[in-house]
């Protein structure tokens, strides 16, 4: 079975400082691992994803993702935050191989203060 | 740009009335899903096909709910008869491995 945990439901930051959200998988297979942006209102818009290539996964507007197997992890990170980074944040897990199912985390809601 | 469209993007309606949401997949893609998001139970499965034949509606309730894909460029989900406790946004995404791209939503209002 696939899940997703997203340790932190809220993560607050300074404009122009880093970027962590965190993010831990359980798969029975060698997984897909996605991450998705909701702003307010808003569909969800692929980031990036990993498929078995890269561990580390460069994604849109500047984020970055690194696949550890041996963590189960898949934290998503970006070097200098913006006001527009401002959102809530999916982790998603896929069998892998084949698209399918999706399992979403939780989500982490990011605010970004001046 | 290609893009999942979803109708209507709101919708109110009362208690009892039937209900369906419509979505076209991105031309091409031959994987669509049907997701619901509430603030309490957060993004669900519904239902999800493959080249137009059902795959998964295990999270759908069968009594209410029903999902069809007509043809290759519309997806539809049906509540009849809809319940307060369905408000939510419905969400439509289309994909061909690995990756699947969102709608906009419906924004489901039952009074």
């Amino acid at each position: 079975a696939q899940s997703v945990t997203q340790l932190d439901s809220h993560v607050s930051v300074s404009e122009g400082t880093p970027v962590l959200l965190r993010c831990n998988y359980s798969s029975s297979y060698s997984p897909s691992l996605f991450w998705y942006v909701q702003h307010p209102n808003k569909g969800l818009q692929l980031l990036l994803k990993y498929t078995s290539a890269a561990t580390l996964v460069k994604g849109i507007n500047g984020f970055e993702a690194e696949f550890k197997k041996s963590e189960t992890s898949f934290h998503l990170t970006k070097p200098s935050a913006h006001m527009s980074d401002a959102a809530e944040y999916f982790c998603v897990v896929d069998r892998g191989s084949t698209l399918g199912r999706l399992y979403f985390g939780r989500g982490t809601q990011l605010t970004v203060w001046p | 740009d290609a893009r999942v469209t979803q109708t209507p993007r709101h919708k109110v309606t009362e208690m009892g009335q039937e209900v369906t949401m419509r979505c076209q997949p991105i031309l091409g893609h031959n994987t669509v899903f049907w997701y619901r998001q509430t603030m309490m139970q957060g993004l669900e499965l519904l239902a999800y096909f493959r080249n137009r034949a059902p795959l998964d509606d295990s999270g759908m309730p069968k009594d209410r709910f029903s999902a069809e894909m007509p043809d290759a460029t519309l997806a539809t989900l049906k509540i009849q008869p809809s319940e307060p406790r369905d408000s939510a946004v419905y969400f439509c995404a289309s994909g061909l491995n690995p990756e699947a791209f969102f709608g906009q939503g419906t924004r489901l209002t039952v009074v």
